[in-house]
Formats: structure tokens, C-alpha cells, sequence
């Protein structure tokens, strides 16, 4: 069953921390974005990716960094220089930049 | 002002109803219009995809651009309870980047 997988899907962060979220797909899709979503708010674009080993920084990439090893995977860390972390992540897929894009069911990040 | 404009609701509407979610855009050099359906707690859904003006019909949903008044339209025939959710629409800039409005949550009293 293709699709994307995002894990996990609660996420905890102490003060000073670094923590990674996962996000894997199986639709053999050249191209990952990652979102973030705040109550009452569009989505917010971090960080996207139109090929393996090349990526680019969205609107709001401060505090963010990636990486795009493989073409299936599209992992995010959350550094502790995001002094706002906490919100709904959304990791999305698409045949090409043009094309519609497909989510996960996101990761909630809080700040313990 | 945002480049994509949207109502954030909560539009109620009964049972059987049709129901009408609007968008309106700013920037003509949006090429491809998209509705999302979001449920709470998980991730957006893809509805419909259209890129000139004009009507798309999926079963129970159409989309409506018009791009000279720069306003897209959903509209939910027959509507069910499962229909709540929180709508998005979004619209795809020429240079690729996806522009999303801030959603729109619909509720379905039985």
C-alpha cells in the first residue's frame, strides 16, 4: 500500500534538544516538502526537495535543517535554535514540482 | 494582505445541504488550484486538482475557478456528517511553490 509514512507521531522536546522527525515514502516521488501548521494558519513551508542530495529552504527554515540521502526518505531536525517548535509537522510528496502533492499524517511537537 | 484568502468558518450546515467553501487569490501567476481535506489530527487530503477555468465534477464535489475574478470554489453536494473537516484550498505559483489559504472548518449537523 504506497504512501507516506511519518513517525513519530507525538514528539517531545526538552530545552537545548535536537530531535528528528521521520518521513519516508514509497510512491517513488522525486520531490519532499516539509510543512509546518499552527492552529488558524496555512501551512508554512520549511524545507523541500526536488531531487536526492539537493534540497532548499523554504519560508521559515531558521531553526531547521534536513537531509535527502535517498529518494524514499526526508528526515527534519528540529534544532534547539527553533525557540517556537511546538506545532503540527507535515511531510508531503509529489511526482514533480508541478504536480499535487501528498501527506503524511504529520508529527505534534511539544516542548516538555 | 495573504496571496490566498480564506473564510476560517465554522460553517454549519445541515444534513443534505450544499454547501459552497471559497478561496480568493492575489497573484495571477498562480497556474493550478488544489482542495485539500484535512480531518483532525491527520494529514491534508488531496480532493481536487484543476488548472484552468471552468468546473470539475468528482462525485459529490465540484471545483469552480474563475481566473479572471481570481475566486475558486468547492461545493459538497449531499452532505454527510463524515464531511466535517477543516477545508484547504491552495494554489501552485509558477515558480512551484505551493501557496495555502488558512482553511476553512465545515461542520455537518445530522
Amino acid at each position: 500500500d504506497g504512501g507516506i509514512t511519518q513517525s513519530p507521531k507525538y514528539l517531545f522536546r526538552k530545552e537545548g534538544q535536537n530531535v528528528t522527525l521521520s518521513c519516508e515514502q514509497n510512491l517513488n516521488h522525486d520531490a519532499m516538502y516539509w510543512y509546518r501548521q499552527d492552529p488558524g494558519q496555512g501551512l508554512r513551508l520549511i524545507y523541500y526537495s526536488q531531487i536526492v542530495n539537493d534540497f532548499q529552504k523554504g519560508d521559515i527554515a531558521e531553526g531547521y535543517s534536513v537531509s535527502r540521502e535517498k529518494k524514499e526518505s526526508f528526515p527534519l531536525t528540529v534544532t534547539s535554535a527553533q525557540k517556537n517548535p511546538t506545532a503540527f509537522y507535515l511531510c508531503a510528496s509529489s511526482k514533480g514540482s508541478n504536480q499535487p502533492q501528498h501527506f503524511g499524517d504529520g508529527t505534534r511537537l511539544s516542548i516538555l | 494582505q495573504k496571496e490566498v484568502e480564506q473564510d476560517p468558518g465554522p460553517l454549519s450546515v445541515p444534513e443534505g445541504a450544499i454547501v459552497s467553501l471559497n478561496c480568493t487569490y492575489s497573484n495571477s501567476a498562480f497556474q493550478y488550484f488544489m482542495w485539500y481535506r484535512q480531518y483532525s489530527r491527520k494529514g491534508p487530503e488531496l480532493l481536487m486538482y484543476t488548472y484552468s477555468s471552468g468546473n470539475k465534477e468528482d462525485g459529490r464535489f465540484t471545483a469552480q475557478v474563475d481566473k479572471s475574478s481570481k475566486y475558486i470554489s468547492l461545493f459538497i453536494r449531499d452532505s454527510q456528517p463524515s464531511d466535517s473537516a477543516t477545508y484547504l484550498c491552495a494554489a501552485l505559483h509558477s515558480n512551484y511553490q505551493l501557496i495555502w489559504g488558512a482553511g476553512t472548518k465545515l461542520i455537518i449537523k445530522p
